[in-house]
């Protein structure tokens, strides 16, 4: 069963930030959060994850709340190709299964 | 790196028949593999973990009968729908890590489209 919340839909305009969130609140001290997003009729494609610090990379930054409860996905100037179902995924270190929720679909707006 | 690859990328075929879905790691040994279905306009659902060269676990509700998994090498997992119906028609996607049992980022293919007449 997912372990995560997310806002079903989101817009964003063109060059702006996407800010993504997502509920964890029963997230155990061992487990990771994960992000992955999926473009229509593809394959799932990693983003970033991380355990307790904020995590930083070419396509996203992560930021995690201090209690590990919630977590928001930044994209800093989104593009067209943004345009994605975003999913948060929260794993323990001892089980690799994923187990997606509904996600969060977002459009970036021209 | 991490790139996964699947074969076919689609696949139309009579009910009754049976369908091979192959999942290779092209760039890295995954120790494991999983494959997800996924059903038009809803979330990708787990089907069963595959571990290199040990019978695959199966979710709750997924017919191992029905969904057959092989996975004999380190780069390569097949699943076969035996005597596919209509409502087997989906997309069928395969992911694969390259650590057993510890946490791990999983790489997915970019899935293979079913559909049964």
């Amino acid at each position: 069963d997912a372990k995560t919340t997310q806002p079903p839909s989101m817009d964003c305009a063109e060059g702006r930030a996407a800010n993504l969130p997502c509920n964890h609140s029963t997230i155990s001290g061992n487990e990771y959060v994960y992000w992955y997003r999926q473009i229509h009729s593809q394959g799932p494609q990693y983003i970033i994850h991380g355990l307790k610090n904020n995590e930083t990379n070419e396509m996203a930054s992560l930021i995690i709340t201090e209690d590990r409860k919630s977590s928001t996905l930044i994209l800093p100037h989104a593009t067209l190709r943004d345009t994605a179902v975003y999913y948060c995924i929260v794993i323990g270190f001892t089980g690799n299964q994923f187990y997606f929720g509904t996600g969060t679909s977002l459009t970036v707006i021209p | 790196g991490a790139v996964v690859s699947q074969h076919p990328s689609w696949v139309i075929c009579k009910s009754g028949t049976s369908v091979k879905i192959e999942c290779r790691s092209l760039d890295f040994q995954a120790t494991t593999m999983f494959w997800y279905r996924q059903f038009p306009k809803q979330s990708l659902m787990l089907m069963a973990t595959s571990n290199e060269g040990s019978k695959a676990t199966y979710e709750q509700g997924v017919e191992k009968d029905k969904f057959l998994i092989n996975h004999a090498s380190l780069t390569l997992s097949t699943l076969t729908v035996t005597s596919a119906h209509p409502e087997d028609s989906s997309f069928y996607i395969c992911s694969a890590a390259n650590a057993p049992t510890l946490q791990e980022t999983q790489y997915f293919g970019p899935g293979t489209r079913l559909l049964v007449l």
